[in-house]
């Protein structure tokens, strides 16, 4: 069972654009949540997160939404430049507990 | 700059022979470290959580006598792959966090990507 998902194998988006990754939960008991970059062969780099209280945290390009009674996060990234091209995880966490559920991942691709 | 550490970054090995995986923090004392696994086109897999001084926490279906785990210190974890078999290639990634900070995200290392002959 999946708790965390992230429908969208791959997104393709023009540069200059707004790129929406999208990821979908299960377990309304989460409490915070974390959007993660990876590149090839790279581990995954920490990029913003949300914690269940809020609905909205923006740090520069990059603005994560939580809708909780959807229990459903966003991650907007605008504009959109060519090294955003990488794989973005969503992954969900409970309180003071280390353990990360991870969704799939999906791979974003800029076009120039 | 980096905070997790991870070495070797590549390694290729022989059916049968183990390799070792060392995951160190710079600059801080991490208590806890986590080994992830990660398979073409798929998610970070938790395969343990490495705990200094005490033993480490596996994940269901992850073989604790195939994969070591060692704490020894506030700054080093090892993974162990032992016997290595051709399945067991794969990207190994292990992460921390800082200490204090609640909720502070995990910082990963660059990971190893292990082939097996």
């Amino acid at each position: 069972d999946q708790q965390v998902k992230q429908n969208s194998p791959s997104l393709s988006v023009q540069e200059g654009r707004i790129s929406i990754l999208n990821c979908d939960y299960t377990n309304s008991m989460f409490d915070y949540f974390l959007w993660y970059k990876k590149y090839p062969a790279e581990g995954p780099t920490f990029l913003i997160s949300i914690s269940s209280i809020k609905d909205k945290n923006e740090d520069g390009r990059f603005t994560v939404f939580l809708n909780k009674s959807a229990k459903h996060l966003s991650l907007h990234i605008v504009p959109s430049q060519p090294g955003d091209s990488a794989v973005y995880f969503c992954a969900a966490g409970l309180g003071s507990n280390y353990q990360l559920i991870w969704g799939a991942g999906t791979k974003l691709i800029i076009k120039p | 700059g980096a905070v997790v550490s991870q070495h070797p970054s590549r390694v290729i090995c022989k059916s049968g022979t183990s390799v070792k995986i060392e995951c160190r923090s710079l600059d801080f004392q991490a208590t806890t470290m986590f080994w992830y696994r990660q398979f073409p086109k798929q998610s970070l897999m938790l395969m343990a959580t490495s705990n200094e001084g005490s033993k480490a926490t596996y994940e269901q279906g992850v073989e604790k006598d195939k994969f070591l785990i060692n704490h020894a210190s506030l700054t080093l974890s090892t993974l162990t792959v032992t016997s290595a078999h051709p399945e067991d290639s794969s990207f190994y990634i292990c992460s921390a966090r800082l200490p204090g900070v609640e909720n502070s995200p995990l910082h990963f290392g660059n990971g190893t990507r292990l082939t097996v002959t």
